[in-house]
């Protein structure tokens, strides 16, 4: 199985940051990774496919990057509805595997 | 607008089978290039992909899991079933359906996700 690796675990932030997650994979995934959104409660929802395609409906201040092993995901202005869990997860080979997650809490 | 819908039994005794269905409405389960998924998550855990089934009917199960998984699909009731047999503690979760997406003939993402069912697996 392909190894997802997010980093860090968790982090604070304040409203209006910049934040970067970093998603790495044990192995070259081309292109294939997507990013979920978890609030406490609430089943994931995707943001990001195919490494940087923004979902329908997600605001526009989200977005993805990367190729091969290293991806990010970036929030460029923290907003109060982004606390939350994200998880990135890759499709390149199966069984489709998750990251351990990234926990964004207020500062 | 496709909706998920997971429902079965909460609670499971140690070395019985659990059995969830995800009733799929506003859209029809065998139209469409789909893979028809389940996922679970621990209780303060990540997320483990447990299987899918495709529209065709053909089935995927994560290795991990796969001596003690089926997934089914009722197109009739326009439903997908998840059995995971001789369970223990270990297997206590919160269970999502979702629909897969394809592109170019494979899975590629999920979505929309039901939203989940917790299943505690005790005596």
């Amino acid at each position: 199985d392909i190894q997802m690796t997010q980093s860090p675990s968790s982090l604070s932030a304040s409203v209006g940051d910049r934040v970067t997650i970093i998603c790495r994979a044990s192995q070259s995934i081309s292109s294939y990774l997507n990013w979920y959104q978890q609030k406490p409660g609430k089943a994931p929802k995707v943001l990001i496919y195919d490494a940087s395609s923004l979902q329908s409906g997600v605001p526009s201040r989200f977005s993805g990057s990367g190729s091969g092993t290293d991806f990010t995901l970036t929030i460029s202005s923290l907003q109060p509805e982004d606390f939350a869990t994200y998880y990135c997860q890759q499709s390149y080979s199966a069984p489709p595997t998750f990251g351990g997650g990234t926990k964004v809490e207020i500062k | 607008q496709v909706q998920l819908q997971e429902s079965g039994p909460g609670l499971v005794k140690p070395s019985q089978t659990l059995s969830l269905t995800c009733t799929v409405s506003g859209g029809s389960i065998s139209s469409g290039d789909y893979y028809w998924s389940w996922i679970r998550q621990p209780p303060g855990k990540g997320l483990e992909w447990i299987g899918y089934i495709h529209y065709s009917g053909s089935t995927y199960y994560n290795p991990s899991l796969k001596s003690r998984v089926t997934i089914s699909v009722d197109t009739s009731k326009n439903q997908f079933s998840l059995k995971l047999s001789s369970v223990t503690a270990a297997d206590t979760a919160v269970f999502y359906c979702a629909r897969g997406i394809a592109a170019a003939g494979t899975f590629r993402w999920l979505d929309p996700w039901g939203q989940g069912t917790l299943v505690t697996v005790s005596s």
